[in-house]
């Protein structure tokens, strides 16, 4: 069990530009789930996968925000035409099914200037 | 609006002494509840959790209250040790388990020596 891995760690990137995140989840875990954070906040729910597909989306994943898990692995997350708002830090979690607890990674902190 | 409300940003401890952490939510259709420990740079933690159909649950030093009819739950620790300084978070889902969480906004726990 090497964990929830994130990449990048830190992404500093200008207003306008598309940045694109990984997550690697525990291996065998099917649950895949993209969490953003922000300062003084808890974790807010974006999406989550089963295996490859994408079974729920939240109202905060405007259409700038795309999510795929292609073969049912890893998963990334792209966001487009950034806006300082986007700044957060974005949390990935995976679990071997909807009654086990999230495991979170350590996260990507965008910063959008 | 907040369905998951942490009112305590913060709390200090002495080491060896009762850590009380509460919470409170709106949503009735909620029925799984967990607590999240959260250390600086790292991603959340999972600690314990809790069922709508109990009212306790106990996992060593942790134990979670649930008092469905005051939609309140809390976290105890016993004996607290500095170790356990970090911000904690509580969850809520209404699905029977754990597809989408709901945070509150977390209390930053210190344990002093």
């Amino acid at each position: 069990d090497t964990g929830v891995s994130q990449d990048p760690r830190h992404k500093i990137t200008k207003r306008g530009q598309n940045v694109t995140f990984r997550c690697d989840p525990i291996s065998e875990h099917n649950r895949l789930y993209w969490y953003r954070q922000t300062l003084g906040q808890g974790p807010e729910f974006l999406t989550y996968f089963q295996n490859e597909a994408q079974l729920e989306k939240s109202r905060l994943l405007s259409d700038r925000f795309s999510a795929e898990r292609p073969k049912g692995s890893f998963s990334t997350l792209e966001i487009q035409r950034t806006e300082q708002g986007d700044s957060a830090m974005y949390l990935c979690a995976s679990s071997s099914d909807g009654y086990s607890p999230l495991h979170f990674g350590n996260g990507t902190r965008l910063t959008v200037t | 609006d907040q369905q998951v409300k942490q009112n305590s940003p913060s709390l200090s401890v002495q080491e060896g002494r009762i850590s009380i952490l509460n919470c409170d939510y709106t949503n009735s259709m909620f029925d799984y509840f967990l607590w999240y420990k959260k250390y600086p740079a790292e991603g959340p933690t999972f600690l314990i959790s809790i069922s709508s159909i109990k009212d306790k649950n106990e996992d060593g030093r942790f134990t979670v209250f649930l008092n469905k009819s005051a939609k309140h739950l809390s976290l105890h620790i016993v004996p607290s040790q500095p170790g356990d300084s970090a911000v904690y978070f509580c969850a809520a889902s209404e699905n029977s388990g754990y597809s989408t969480l709901t945070f509150g906004k977390g209390t930053m726990l210190l344990v002093s020596p």
